[in-house]
């Protein structure tokens, strides 16, 4: 059974960089066929797509977040990260990491979700 | 791309059916056929019940069925039972290997 586990500081200081890494278990991060990706959800919020990432690189990110957001992988280790640079208050937020289907777009896995929280 | 509409609430007494719409643009959901839904209760990860606008994976209940016609998607989960009571997100492909999510609408069972 996949499993997916997102690790990294609960807190982060304002205007610094919130670094997450998520951990894939039961499964290699190496295929063909899924993306790896981030989701955000703040309180009391729907979903927001950050992005994903193949395992060999070649990153999508929300244009949204696209400045700030930069994704890399560690096949070695079965690994993924996300690094949000600058932050604010409006990143809080409990971040999933998930499974992408390449060719049904869904995500049919998903990590127990981490809270991150911005102090200022 | 702005996020697809929801409505923020639902409800229905256990037996009944609900419907939830799912509204985009031609850009995602009226141009592909990829839209997913999940249901999450509170405090869990979101778990996929819908995919590819009709699609359920092995082990979701056949009384969650999904639609789509034109701009807009549609869950309709028949046979309301209390375990139904969550929130559930839909979303679609927009191309350039982007998703969009909606906003969410919570489920009541009465």
């Amino acid at each position: 059974q996949l499993q997916l586990q997102e690790s990294g500081p609960g807190l982060v200081e304002s205007s610094e960089t919130l670094s997450l890494t998520c951990t894939v278990s039961g499964g290699s991060i190496i295929t063909s066929d899924y993306f790896w990706a981030w989701i955000r959800q703040a309180p009391g919020k729907g979903l927001e797509f950050i992005g994903t990432v193949y395992y060999s690189g070649s990153p999508s990110y929300n244009p949204s977040l696209k400045s700030r957001v930069t994704f890399s992988v560690a096949t070695s280790k079965n690994q993924f990260s996300l690094k949000l640079s600058s932050v604010t208050a409006a990143d809080t937020a409990v971040y999933f990491c998930a499974r992408q289907a390449v060719a049904a777009t869904d995500f049919d896995y998903w990590g127990q979700g981490t809270l991150v929280t911005v102090s200022s | 791309q702005s996020a697809l509409t929801q409505p923020a609430s639902v409800s229905g007494s256990p037996g009944q059916s609900i419907t939830i719409s799912c509204t985009g643009t031609s850009s995602d959901v009226g141009r592909y056929n990829f839209v997913s839904w999940y249901q999450q209760h509170p405090g869990k990860a979101p778990k996929l019940i819908i995919s590819e606008v009709t699609k359920r994976p092995s082990g979701v209940s056949n009384r969650f069925s999904g639609y789509k016609s034109g701009n807009t998607a549609s869950l309709t989960i028949s046979g309301l039972q209390a375990d139904d009571e969550a929130t559930y997100h839909c979303c679609s492909y927009a191309g350039n290997a982007i998703s969009i999510f909606g906003g969410g609408t919570k489920v009541t069972v009465l």
